[in-house]
């Protein structure tokens, strides 16, 4: 199977901040990677698919980047709504795993 | 309204089986694939299994091989999935999302909640 990690586990930014979370395959995926967003309680939302296409309706400040095994989720401009816990997905090859997660607090 | 409809919370016995549905509503339920997700309190999210709503082929995890079953039901616009031989280790919500493409899910059921205790 392959395994995906994320770094940080969490982090802690201010509004109007730049966050950036890692996530790293345990083999080449190409650009078969999505990130999505999940607040408690909720299902997740997908916010980038293709490693860098962002879903329709999803704000232009997140954006993603990467391919082969290393891949990017930037959120600029840090908004007081992103505060939740965020998630890889590969999407190469069954079973299609995720990351472990990295949880957003913003100040 | 573009939704997926999932079944109630579930309470069940070690050893029983639980059966959840999935109903879709206000898309050509035939056109997309339907993944079923959990995530066990504080966990990270799993998969679990897919299935072709219109032809009813599957893929499954082999983690769960021989213990989950996924269908679909294409007059009811459903699928259902059913997990047998429950632990207490299968505490978890269960999520069904539907599969736009690329593998990437843009729709989610709000997720089931499966308590597997004695």
């Amino acid at each position: 199977d392959i395994q995906m990690t994320q770094s940080p586990s969490s982090v802690s930014a201010s509004v109007g901040d730049r966050v950036t979370i890692t996530c790293r395959a345990s083999q080449d995926i190409s650009s078969w990677l999505a990130w999505y967003q999940q607040k408690p309680g909720t299902a997740p939302n997908l916010l980038i698919y293709g490693a860098s296409t962002l879903q329709t309706a999803v704000p232009s400040r997140f954006s993603g980047s990467g391919s082969g095994t290393d891949f990017t989720l930037t959120i600029s401009n840090l908004q007081p709504e992103d505060s939740a816990t965020y998630y890889c997905q590969q999407a190469y090859r069954s079973p299609y795993g995720f990351g472990q997660g990295t949880r957003v607090e913003v100040k | 309204q573009v939704q997926l409809v999932q079944s109630g919370a579930e309470m069940k016995k070690p050893g029983a089986s639980v059966k959840i549905s999935c109903r879709a509503s206000g898309y050509t339920f035939t056109k997309y694939p339907i993944h079923l997700v959990r995530q066990a309190p504080g966990q990270r999210l799993e998969w679990m299994a897919w299935i072709n709503a219109g032809n009813g082929n599957t893929q499954y995890s082999q983690k769960f091989q021989g213990r989950l079953s996924i269908t679909s039901d294409t007059s009811a616009n459903t699928a259902y999935m059913e997990l047998s031989s429950l632990r207490s280790e299968d505490t978890a919500v269960y999520f069904c999302a539907r599969d736009q493409g690329a593998t990437s899910f843009d729709l989610w059921g709000r997720g089931t909640l499966v308590t597997v205790s004695s």
